[in-house]
């Protein structure tokens, strides 16, 4: 199947840094990447739907100047967290989809925020 | 009220067992349904796509009832490998982003 990498795959920051995630797709090119967060025993939460070369589409309550998200090319995505705060320790997932549609998405395995 | 709701769990059952999992959701236009399995700490991974006459792949079988909304997850003849958390999640419709239930955690015990 289709291969996400995601790096770095754990982190852990001061309070105030700025960190940036990668998305890669591996064996195929991806149109569109998301973005999720999940916090400890609560359902993935998608922050942002990125599709590359235009701006990303941002779920309501996801602020898009603290979550930043570049689709620069067809593999891969960053999510830049910008000024952590301890709130924003989670569990960062990214997924890929090629044209076929949302449906068919590829994972990532997820990077582990920790903000001290 | 959540999009897609599940029993959290966990259900503790012996090896061997079967046991049955439920969701539903609550957008009526919703297109398409899966289930996901998570291991802790790791990504989703597609278990099985859900279909409305029902489909089976091994000992797992998933059932869509669009009238009532709903969903079923089977799980027979349990096996250790089995304990993991199983994400419902759904294709919401017209949006074209994948809905994920909170999880229903499976312990199986020997």
């Amino acid at each position: 199947g289709a291969v996400v990498s995601q790096h770095p795959s754990r982190v852990i920051c001061k309070s105030g840094t700025s960190v940036k995630i990668e998305c890669r797709s591996l064996d195929f090119q991806a149109t569109t990447m998301f973005w999720y967060r999940q916090f400890p025993k609560k359902s993935l939460m998608l922050m942002a739907t990125s599709n590359e070369g235009s701006k990303a589409t941002y779920e309501q309550g996801v602020e898009k100047d603290k979550f930043l998200i570049n689709h620069a090319s067809l593999t891969l995505s960053t999510l830049t967290v910008t000024s952590a705060h301890p709130e924003d320790s989670s569990f960062y997932i990214c997924s890929a989809g090629d044209s076929s549609g949302a449906d068919t998405q590829y994972f990532g395995p997820g990077t582990r925020l920790t903000v001290l | 009220r959540k999009e897609v709701e599940q029993d959290p769990g966990p259900f503790n059952v012996p090896e061997g067992a079967t046991v049955a999992f439920n969701c539903t959701y609550s957008n009526s236009a919703s297109q398409s349904f899966f289930w996901y399995r998570q291991d802790c700490r790791k990504e989703p991974k597609l278990l099985m796509s859900v279909y409305s006459s029902g489909n089976e792949d091994g000992r797992f079988t998933a059932q869509l009832n669009r009238a009532s909304q709903y969903i079923s997850l089977l799980i027979r003849d349990s096996k250790l490998s089995d304990s993991a958390t199983y994400l419902c999640v759904v294709l919401s419709g017209g949006y074209n982003k994948l809905i994920f239930g909170a999880g229903t955690r499976l312990a199986v015990h020997p």
